[in-house]
């Protein structure tokens, strides 16, 4: 069944470690994002791909980066982990550039709690 | 900048109707999309409107008017399993598109 898959699921960490959060997507989509959500709160979108070696920057700043090697692959590294980053971070991917009728696909989030 | 705007807590009864409202103020304006959070969860989509008018899938239907800057999403025959968070998301931009949500109106579902 082709789906979107976050791991860890949750992530408790010490400040200033390294951490990178998994998502990988079985659909063939070349469009993947990454948002940052607060419990109640909107989502917001730090970074996004639109295929193969392209990311770019959303519009929430985010000290986070991303890479995208392989199409069903899209990573994202917090080099230097601070309290500030908890949060849940929701990735998705989309296979219309304009969304289309079918809209995103998000995965089930990673909630990361920097300690 | 983009923003959105929705009710933050709806609360309706099992079986009624309820309309979550929603206005926009974006550049580049393509569509509207509704989507449905549960605690916890993931977003799920349910609806995007690019014309004007109403677009029905089963219990749900979602309205948008460009000149208003105005849509909305309508729920019918309310289920307890309707209880959820639901975002509606702005999608803009020239070229570049993205997506921008509000930040969701919380409805609950009573008996």
């Amino acid at each position: 069944e082709a789906d979107i898959y976050q791991t860890p699921r949750y992530l408790v960490i010490g400040t200033g470690k390294k951490i990178t959060l998994e998502c990988s997507q079985t659909m063939g989509h070349d469009k993947m994002y990454w948002y940052q959500q607060d419990p109640g709160m909107e989502l917001h979108l730090i970074h996004y791909s639109y295929g193969v070696n392209s990311t770019e920057k959303g519009d929430l700043s985010s000290e986070s980066t991303v890479s995208r090697i392989r199409t069903e692959h899209f990573p994202l590294t917090l080099e230097s982990a601070r309290p500030s980053h908890t949060s849940q971070y929701l990735c998705a991917s989309s296979e219309h550039q304009g969304q289309g009728p079918y809209g995103y696909t998000f995965g089930s989030g990673t909630r990361l709690t920097v300690v | 900048g983009q923003s959105l705007e929705q009710p933050s807590e709806v609360t309706a009864v099992e079986g009624a109707i309820v309309q979550i409202n929603c206005t926009y103020q974006t550049s580049g304006f393509y569509g509207l999309s509704w989507y449905q959070q549960h605690d916890g969860g993931a977003p799920t989509f349910l609806s995007y409107n690019a014309l004007d008018g109403l677009e029905e899938t089963g219990r749900f239907s979602s309205f948008l008017s460009r000149s208003d800057s105005y849509g909305y999403l309508l729920l019918q025959e309310l289920q307890m399993k309707d209880s959820a968070s639901y975002f509606c998301a702005a999608l803009s931009g020239a070229g570049s598109y993205q997506l921008t949500f509000g930040k969701g109106t919380k409805l609950s579902v009573i008996p």
